[in-house]
């Protein structure tokens, strides 16, 4: 069965710092990879996704998403946070005919 | 485009009650899915129909816990009886055709906020 492993539960950094958040799937073959983003009192939104083409995937608010298929991995990243950027983030996959499944989710706190 | 629209928005309920969770879909939109999220198990599954068609319910706690699609935009998600450990924010989401009926890309609704005292 497949699976989404978000190993860094909390993450706390300064503004102007970089973000990698972590995203691992278990699954050999096919997937569509998602990140969506929680802000504190709302409720999901779509981040990015990856169907195909280029593995390095470009989202909204400066977020990027590289698919190495290799690692079967999908890590978000953001050269330099703001603190609007606290939030919740939740990576996802689609593979084989199951329907899209959901990490355990990353809280990220950006401090002033 | 209103969105998926949930109601009630914040539910306070005596263990025991029924409690009817509602959504509205995206007009267009086939595919929707109930979720649970708290705190300890963080964001859950429980269903999710396609073409008015219940798919997968496996994430459907109990018996307590039963949902209907009564036609293609609408949703209801029911609790019969509420306990304590059901309070949770209950999310739904709908997807459009090109989603292929799996929920890549889900919109959500802003979720009703539930509590069974």
């Amino acid at each position: 069965a497949q699976s989404v492993s978000q190993h860094n539960h909390h993450v706390i950094l300064s503004e102007a710092a970089s973000l990698e958040l972590g995203c691992n799937y278990s699954y050999g073959g096919t997937v569509n990879l998602f990140w969506y983003v929680q802000y504190p009192g709302q409720h999901l939104q779509l981040l990015l996704k990856y169907f195909s083409g280029d593995p390095l995937v470009k989202g909204i608010k400066g977020f990027e998403a590289e698919f190495i298929k290799s690692k079967f991995s999908f890590n978000l990243r953001k050269p330099s946070v703001q603190w609007s950027d606290t939030a919740e983030y939740f990576c996802a996959v689609i593979a084989g005919r199951r329907a899209l499944t959901f990490g355990s989710g990353t809280r990220l706190q950006v401090q002033p | 485009d209103a969105g998926v629209i949930q109601s009630p928005r914040h539910e306070v309920t005596e263990m025991g009650q029924e409690v009817t969770l509602r959504c509205k879909l995206i007009s267009g939109h086939n595919s929707l899915f109930w979720y649970r999220q708290t705190m300890m198990r963080g964001l859950e599954l429980l269903i999710y129909f396609n073409n008015n068609v219940p798919i997968d319910d496996s994430g459907m706690p109990e018996d307590r816990f039963s949902a209907k699609m009564p036609n293609a935009s609408f949703s209801t998600l029911k609790i019969q009886p509420s306990e304590p450990r059901d309070s949770a924010v209950y999310f739904c989401a709908s997807s459009p055709p090109t989603s292929g009926g799996l929920g890549g890309i889900q919109y959500f609704g802003a979720g009703t906020r539930l509590s069974v005292l």
